[in-house]
């Protein structure tokens, strides 16, 4: 699976926008974006996926560069609640069993 | 639903202890993994399991044994607990079967210190 970078960490004021940037140059063609987050302690959450197209759900939007070598995360309104550890995670999506290799993401600050 | 959950919640153990680990899910999901993290680290994949019956290596696995008796559990043993085996522990669910979708969902985490 494509190796990523992420910045190590980042502030965000609440009410704005938050955009947390992940690099993926060697990605695969067969190899889907996922972005995953991780609340103090908590078990890791599912927050989205995309593979060539840009994505929204209720939680956050997913832009993916056409090159597919970048991808960026937007919570639209940032909360405090918001505040965690970003994880952007490239593999290939129906590899089944195989694990989701998780680095240190970003961790993000959402300020009052 | 209540998702995944794991049992228990925390655990001390002494060093050269076993003990299990229990994860249930009730998402019908064919897919199963268990992670550990240390402290400001990311997730690592001890064992996972592809189905009922099934279970296979993953990046860290010696010192631990998994079973799936039922499809809902998958439980993570240690043999003779270690104190480089304290970390947290997540259990994992994906797959619905006849979905494309792959996203793993997360228990809350054991846990578990070795003294």
């Amino acid at each position: 699976d494509a190796k990523t970078t992420q910045p190590t960490s980042m502030d965000c004021a609440e009410g704005r926008a938050a955009n947390l940037p992940c690099n993926h140059s060697t990605i695969s063609g067969n190899e889907y974006v996922y972005w995953y987050r991780q609340i103090h302690s908590q078990g890791p959450q599912y927050i989205i996926h995309g593979l060539k197209n840009n994505e929204t759900n209720e939680m956050a939007s997913l832009i993916i560069t056409e090159d597919r070598k970048s991808s960026t995360l937007i919570l639209p309104h940032a909360t405090l609640r918001d505040t965690a550890v970003y994880y952007c995670i490239v593999r290939v999506g129906d590899n089944y069993g195989q694990n989701f290799v998780f680095g240190p993401g970003t961790r993000l600050s959402v300020l009052p | 639903n209540a998702g995944v959950t794991q049992t228990p919640k925390f655990r001390v153990l002494k060093t050269g202890q076993s003990m299990t680990l229990l994860c249930a899910q009730d998402m019908n999901h064919e897919y199963m993994y268990w992670y550990r993290q240390d402290p400001g680290m990311g997730l690592r994949l001890i064992h996972y399991s592809v189905g009922e019956g099934t279970t296979a290596k993953g990046e860290v696995p010696d010192g631990y044994n998994v079973s799936r008796l039922k499809k809902q559990n998958f439980l993570l043993g240690l043999e003779s607990a270690a104190p480089s085996q304290t970390s947290v522990y997540f259990c994992a669910s994906s797959l619905l079967a006849g979905t494309p979708s792959y996203e793993q969902y997360f228990g809350p985490g054991t846990r578990l210190t070795v003294t």
